[in-house]
């Protein structure tokens, strides 16, 4: 079946460390995206990507670093610069690239930091 | 300030109570997606807007899209414990070349 996977669905961090969240799918979609969701505040965009080897940084970016070197995949690395990121992180992709339409999401990594 | 507003943020209703949802933006719309999702969860796609007066239902879900005010209402007729969870409104707006979401309502069903 086509979809979104992201992995894991739960992970726990120590303060100092790095985390990369996995997002893989297989729709064969140009353009992937990562959000953040915190309580009482919606998805924030943190970054995008609309083609390989190209990314943009989305409007909360800083603590945080991804790639694209394949079309099915776009990690999301969660440093430990960022100060606060403790959240639940969707990935998301769309078959637009240059534009929006309708998103499909992953189940979501819910990462706490101890 | 959010440019996707969406009210109420909290809603609790009885069970086979209509209710509305709406979702205001301060930009221009370009297009309009209702999300919902349950908690811990992705996103399910209900439905997307693009014109001005344009209305689409899925089951008893109805949501439309007013180009003069920038708004979309979704409206649950009969709600069902079904229904439970949290609605997303998301935008194209002017100028944005991502997707824009509200900060969505939590929906509830007594029984």
């Amino acid at each position: 079946d086509g979809g979104i996977t992201q992995s894991p669905k739960y992970l726990f961090r120590k303060e100092g460390q790095n985390v990369t969240l996995s997002c893989e799918q297989n729709l064969n979609h140009d353009a992937m995206y990562w959000y953040r969701q915190d309580p009482g505040q919606g998805l924030r965009l943190i970054y995008y990507s609309q083609i390989v080897n190209d990314f943009q940084k989305g409007d909360i970016a800083e603590g945080y670093s991804v790639s694209r070197e394949k079309k099915e995949s776009f990690p999301l690395t969660v440093t430990s610069a960022q100060k606060n990121p403790t959240a639940f992180y969707l990935c998301a992709s769309s078959p637009r690239s240059g534009g929006t339409g309708e998103l499909f999401f992953g189940e979501g990594s819910r990462l706490t930091v101890l | 300030s959010q440019e996707l507003e969406q009210s109420p943020q909290s809603l609790i209703v009885q069970e086979g109570k209509n209710l509305t949802i709406n979702c205001t933006s301060s930009k221009t719309l370009y297009g309009l997606y209702w999300y919902k999702q349950k908690y811990g969860e992705g996103l399910i796609f209900l439905m997307m807007l693009q014109k001005g007066g344009e209305e689409k239902s899925h089951e008893k879900i109805t949501a439309k899209l007013d180009e003069k005010k920038q708004q979309s209402s979704l409206h649950i007729t009969a709600s069902q414990p079904s229904h439970a969870g949290i609605y997303l409104c998301g935008a194209d707006l002017q100028g944005a070349q991502k997707l824009v979401f509200g900060q969505g309502t939590r929906l509830t069903i007594n029984p």
